[in-house]
């Protein structure tokens, strides 16, 4: 069964130092993957995407995740945490033409808090 | 251009009775999609339309919930009768569906309290 693990609920990080959050997502088919971010009391808003291509993709906040197909992990880092970074973090799952349907599957993970401490 | 509209923001029920959501997409959008998110979880897809037919609704308790999307445009979530396990942000999203691309735009939610 397809399914999207996202280890850690809660990441406590320092102002400036280095985060990096993990996803893993079992499938035998290939996907795309997605992170989503949901700041407080809003709607969610997608970070970045990887659909095909180059294995590490770039979101304009400076955040990076990057795909790596043998460990099914699409884990999200950023160099140099901000306050304002302080949000949920969400991966999601799609697999196109789900079970040759025609129309997409998509799966979140649980989520993980990081907390963002000056 | 315009984002997904969701109302009411917010609601305060009392157990076993009835509520509704409405959403309307982002103009052009065929996919149409109703989540579930409990406070500490991630989204927990509850319906999905393309146009204006269900394609998934597996996960939808439909004892008690219910979805239209009329002329696939714009679609209402109900539930009757609410039980305090409701108590959730409803999210709609909708997508562009294209070729290699099925990424979701969401609308702010409606947090739904039952008491």
């Amino acid at each position: 069964a397809q399914s999207v693990t996202q280890l850690d609920s809660q990441v406590p990080v320092f102002e400036e130092a280095p985060v990096e959050l993990r996803c893993n997502y079992s499938s035998s088919v290939s996907v795309y993957l997605f992170w989503y971010v949901q700041y407080p009391n809003q709607g969610l808003q997608l970070l970045l995407k990887y659909l095909s291509g180059s294995t590490l993709v770039e979101s304009i906040n400076g955040f990076e995740a990057e795909f790596n197909k043998s460990q099914t992990s699409f884990h999200l880092r950023k160099p140099s945490v901000h306050i304002s970074d302080t949000a949920e973090y969400f991966c999601a799952v799609s697999w196109p033409q789900y079970m040759k349907t025609s129309y997409d599957k998509v799966i979140f993970g649980p989520g993980t808090s990081l907390s963002v401490i000056p | 251009e315009a984002g997904v509209a969701q109302s009411p923001r917010y609601k305060i029920i009392e157990k076993r009775q009835s509520v509704a959501f409405w959403c309307n997409p982002i103009s052009g959008h065929a996919t149409l999609y109703w989540y579930q998110q409990i406070l500490g979880q991630g989204p927990k897809l509850l319906i999905q339309f393309q146009n204006n037919g269900v394609v998934d609704d597996s996960q939808l308790p439909k004892d008690r919930f219910s979805a239209e999307r009329l002329k696939g445009v714009d679609s209402t979530l109900k539930i009757q009768p609410a039980k305090l396990e409701d108590s959730a942000v409803y999210l709609c999203a909708s997508s562009q569906r294209r070729i290699m691309n099925t990424e979701a735009f969401f609308g702010q939610g409606t947090r739904l309290t039952v008491v």
